[in-house]
């Protein structure tokens, strides 16, 4: 079984609507979970940290839950600026972070 | 600030060529430092870590290696590189806690 598992997708979104997608990790263990962003072709850049209380910036909410071990990722009134690939990554001992495969995201008109 | 270089942005290489990336951040002292390697349409798989000068830890057996000659810089070789190597190589830096890690902007390799 994989560290981190993420559905690959693509989501189809329509411009304006919201999607909202989920990563399962394995380790009980870990302890701090980000969202990162990786547009076409380019280095991934941190979207957010993911709290044990959720948390959320802008149009976009993380949530954690430890009970299940999966962390969601929700993104409000879609712009097509938010087409990229979104990777769930979770941190456990050592600050080594583990990375999902990513769920691809396109937003259309 | 801090920042992370990374060069070339990319590269194509023969069977059997050696190899040297390089990566270095600017603006912080002791950060750990790692390169991964994300092959086409895949994640990111971590090659090598290090917490430290001289401080290298490998995640995956294969024909790379990394070195760590100075404080802020992190070098990825190879002596003789296999068509498998191809791949997108990224080099982060991270001050270690929950701050994740900064990506530069990558190598795109292709061995040929």
């Amino acid at each position: 079984r994989k560290e981190v598992e993420q559905d690959p997708g693509p989501f189809n979104v329509p411009e304006g609507a919201t999607v909202a997608f989920n990563c399962t990790y394995s380790n009980s263990a870990s302890q701090s979970f980000f969202w990162y962003r990786q547009d076409c072709r380019k280095e991934p850049k941190l979207l957010m940290s993911v709290y044990s209380s959720g948390n959320e910036d802008g149009r976009f909410t993380a949530q954690l839950n430890r009970a299940s071990q999966y962390i969601s990722l929700l993104i409000r009134d879609s712009k097509l600026s938010d087409s990229a690939t979104y990777l769930c990554v979770d941190q456990a001992a050592g600050n080594k972070l583990t990375f999902g495969g990513g769920t691809r995201v396109l937003v259309k008109p | 600030s801090q920042t992370i270089h990374q060069w070339p942005a990319t590269l194509v290489q023969p069977v059997g060529s050696p190899l040297s990336l390089e990566c270095t951040v600017e603006g912080t002292s002791n950060p750990n430092l790692y390169w991964y390697r994300q092959a086409a349409g895949r994640g990111l798989q971590l090659l090598f870590y290090s917490v430290g000068i001289g401080q290298i830890s490998s995640e995956v057996p294969q024909n790379l290696s990394a070195s760590r000659p100075q404080d802020r810089q992190f070098i990825l070789s190879s002596k003789k590189l296999l068509l498998s190597d191809s791949g997108f190589y990224l080099c982060a830096w991270s001050i270690g806690g929950d701050y994740g890690y900064t990506f530069g902007s990558g190598t795109r390799l292709t061995v040929v």
